[in-house]
Order: structure tokens, then sequence, then C-alpha cells
């Protein structure tokens, strides 16, 4: 069965700085898509970014980008000028043929 | 345009009463899921239908029943409500049950069973 791991219960950082979460996986297969969902208190489940894992290019959005390292099954999530709106909690999300997601990485921003 | 909405928003039951939370969503998509979302968890699939008409368990369906009304709804039935279905339930749709899929969530009900 394939798993999601954050390693990171908790992380915290600058208004303006960047700042990386973590994000390993375990799988058997070599076509899936990953995804970052962001969680506000509102707990709307917001999608930040999706990567395809047939393609090489790191995903942006914006200030949101991804290191996709697909032989060490690992998704990082790189927030730069980190805003007071980023405060979440963040999943870690793989799709082969479901949707498993993390436990989540809660972001603390400090002004 | 809503994208996914559900109601209610929160509730509280006793242990053995039964209840529905309904989902529906305005995007036209095929596929619609049901998860559950537990402190320290991320979301764990309950049921999904790839499309009207088909219903499939997903990951913790014990205590669940579900019904694809339509295209646009699928609702979530609690027959008997247990202490330990108390949780924060999601429903989301997307496109198309294929790898490219990008869910879309609602806002989420907290239901709380005493």
């Amino acid at each position: 069965a394939q798993t999601v791991t954050q390693s990171q219960p908790e992380m915290s950082v600058q208004e303006a700085e960047t700042v990386t979460l973590s994000c390993t996986y375990d799988t058997s297969e070599s076509d899936y898509y990953l995804f970052w969902y962001k969680q506000p208190p509102s707990r709307q489940m917001i999608l930040v970014i999706r990567q395809e894992a047939y393609k090489q290019q790191n995903a942006t959005e914006n200030r949101f980008s991804v290191n996709f390292q697909k032989a060490a099954k690992s998704f990082s999530l790189k927030i730069s000028d980190s805003q007071l709106g980023d405060a979440a909690m963040y999943f870690c999300a793989y799709n082969g043929n479901k949707l498993v997601f993390g436990a989540g990485t809660i972001l603390r921003v400090k002004s | 345009n809503a994208g996914v909405t559900q109601t209610p928003k929160f509730q509280v039951l006793k242990t053995g009463q039964s209840m529905t939370l309904q989902c529906a969503q305005d995007m036209n998509h095929n596929s619609m899921y049901w998860y559950r979302q537990d402190p320290g968890m991320g979301l764990r699939l309950i049921y999904y239908s790839a499309s009207e008409g088909t219903t499939d368990k997903g990951e913790v369906p014990n205590g669940y029943n579900v019904s694809r009304l339509n295209k646009r709804e699928f609702s979530l039935r609690l027959e008997s409500a247990a202490p330990s279905q108390t949780s924060v339930y999601f429903c989301a749709s997307s496109d198309m049950r294929t790898r490219q899929e990008t869910q879309y969530f609602g806002p989420g009900t907290r239901l709380l069973v005493l």
C-alpha cells in the first residue's frame, strides 16, 4: 500500500523568509501524481501545487515550488517570501489510483 | 459557481442516532468522494463514486453508507452513530477518476458523537 510521510509536525518561518516542508512517499508504481494541499483555520482544503511523476521539471506556482526527487521518493514544498496568510496546515498527497494523504505539517508565520 | 457544498456545517449526535451528510457539486464532475479527518492524521477515504450509479468502499467504510443520488449529489449516512465516528467529514469531487485528477473539496462537516 502507498504511504505518505510528513516528518515535520510543525514548522515556523519569519515573514518574508523561505521555508521548506518535507514529504516522502512509498510506492512501487512509476506513474502517479503528487499534490500539496493547504488547510487554513477555515478547514477548507485548497490545492497549492501539483506534480506529475513523469515530468522531470519541478512544478512552480508563484511563490510555491517543489523539489521532486523521484528516485528518492521525495516531494518537498518551498514557500518563498512567506506571508501571514500562508499560515495553515499543509498536506502532501499521493495519487496512484487513489489519493493518499500525509499527516500534515502546521506552518506558523511570525511577523 | 459554488464548487462543492456540504450540509450541515456542524452536528451533535447521541450514540445510536442516525444522520445523513449532504454534498453537492456544480462543476459537472463525474467522481465524488467522502473523507474523514481525525487529529494527527491526514484525510482517509471512506467511500467514493467514480460515476453516477456506482459506489465503492475506500479505506475506512465500516459504519457508513453512501448514495450517489445523481451526478451532482453524493450523501453519506451514519445508521447508528458511535463516538469513534466523531470527526470532520469532507466531500470532494473531480473531473474523472484517473491519476490526473485534482480533487476539489467542500468546507467540511464537523460531527460530534456523544
